[in-house]
């Protein structure tokens, strides 16, 4: 248990429906971010909140749709996906702000399978 | 751009070996590294974080360096057992940036 709680588990979705994932950390940490994990590929950083504030977003299509409520929880909502976004989601927090540390928390993930 | 490399990619050894995974980066104005492990299907789970001004952390049997002005650090794994099994991932932050992942070794320990 790392203190990051991510829900659901596993997702199955059609490409035309709306979902949203959940995560929530119990660190106290002022920054949380959304990874996605594909087969084979190196873990991509979707979308960065600091201090509850979207600082990045890298590109993401605009299906995707991160909600930051407040510093324990973030929303990753979904609609109108495609099948090539199936993947693993990865929530992750760290402490920000003090040099050399940053250590990042990751949660279990979301299995999402999109049909 | 920082980007993070990884060898081997995969790694099978007996039980009892020790063993060493290889973290390369390219961009060495990096302010802390940090390795994890990863299990089939689940998040990462943090294994150790060096910062900038330090050579080594150890905890258990696991002992990373870092050496900045090579651009690389290195995962020592003593007396491997079947449980170590699992994905190795080292990731990169440098200041203003965020976190940059290699794409892992996978390791194999055969009882």
């Amino acid at each position: 248990e790392t203190g990051v709680t991510q829900t659901p588990r596993h997702l199955v979705m059609g490409m035309t429906n709306k979902k949203s994932l959940k995560c929530e950390q119990h660190l106290g940490h002022n920054a949380m971010y959304w990874y996605k994990q594909s087969a084979k590929k190196p873990l991509e950083l979707m979308f960065v909140y600091s201090l509850e504030e979207r600082v990045e977003n890298n590109s993401v299509p605009s299906r995707f749709s991160p909600e930051c409520p407040n510093s324990s929880h973030l929303f990753l909502h979904l609609h109108t996906l495609q099948p090539e976004d199936s993947a693993l989601y990865l929530c992750a927090s760290s402490q920000e702000g003090r040099e050399g540390l940053n250590e990042q928390f990751f949660g279990p993930g979301t299995r999402l399978t999109v049909l | 751009k920082q980007e993070v490399t990884q060898i081997p990619a995969a790694l099978s050894v007996p039980e009892g070996e020790n063993l060493v995974l290889n973290c390369s980066f390219t961009d060495s104005a990096i302010y802390n590294l940090q390795w994890f492990r990863q299990d089939p299907g689940k998040g990462l789970t943090s294994l150790l974080l060096i910062q900038s001004s330090q050579r080594e952390q150890t905890s258990g049997r696991l002992n990373a360096s870092l050496d900045k002005s090579s651009g690389r650090s290195t995962l020592y794994i003593a007396a491997s057992q079947p449980g170590d099994s699992a994905t190795y991932l080292c990731a990169v932050i440098a200041h203003g940036q965020n976190f940059v992942f290699g794409p892992g070794t996978r390791l194999s320990v055969l009882p």
